[in-house]
């Protein structure tokens, strides 16, 4: 069965400074894996994804995330924060192979940036 | 032109009444989703259709009741409305044969029930 655990539920950052949201999966098979991000009233966007390509995945606005499998992660990082980075955050899990694939979302992550 | 587009984004409505949710989405995908995000923004998967056919139907009360016309629409219509159907209610989409599958989402339909 898949499952994602978001570990922080809020993390705060100062402008400029490193970001980084943990994210851990649980899949059967070998997952598909995203971040997307959501501001305020707003609907999810794509930020990155993992499919089974290169483990080290670029995404926009100058993130990137490390598939471990190893570690069964895939945390999300920014070497500098930048305010209009505040955001809610979601990793997710997609099993494509079996039949009746899924998408589960985790929990979410806020990402605070203070000036 | 937007890709998943849904409406109405407010919705304020009293307890007991009956109201629905229009989504659309113009990008081609053969399958749609309903998420309810509540007010922790926790997503929870509602409903899946694959080429108007239902094939994720998660734990919801028969109250919500999706519509599929065809494969670019899918509509939630919710009876008896209750306090704890508050939320945001998001329509997404994606290709589900590709494994690149991503989700298009809408801005999502806030109902607050009274």
């Amino acid at each position: 069965a898949q499952s994602v655990t978001q570990l922080d539920s809020h993390v705060s950052v100062s402008e400029g400074t490193p970001v980084l949201l943990r994210c851990n999966y649980s899949s059967s098979y070998s997952p598909s894996l995203f971040w997307y991000v959501q501001h305020p009233n707003k609907g999810l966007q794509l930020l990155l994804k993992y499919t089974s390509a290169a483990t080290l995945v670029k995404g926009i606005n100058g993130f990137e995330a490390e598939f471990k499998k190893s570690e069964t992660s895939f945390h999300l990082t920014k070497p500098s924060a930048h305010m209009s980075d505040a955001a809610e955050y979601f990793c997710v899990v997609s099993d494509w192979e079996s039949s009746a694939s899924k998408i589960i979302f985790g929990s979410g992550t806020r990402l605070s940036i203070r000036p | 032109d937007t890709a998943v587009s849904q409406t109405p984004k407010y919705l304020v409505t009293q307890m007991g009444n009956d109201k629905s949710i229009k989504c659309e989405q113009n990008l081609g995908h053969d399958t749609m989703y309903w998420y309810k995000q509540d007010s922790k923004k926790f997503l929870k998967i509602m409903f899946s259709y694959n080429n108007k056919e239902l094939i994720i139907n998660e734990t919801v009360p028969n109250r919500f009741s999706p519509k599929s016309p065809d494969k670019a629409h899918l509509n939630l219509h919710i009876n008896s409305l209750e306090l704890g159907d508050s939320a945001v209610y998001f329509c997404a989409s994606t290709q589900l044969t590709s494994r690149d599958g991503e989700l298009f989402f809408g801005e999502g339909s806030r109902l607050t029930v009274l």
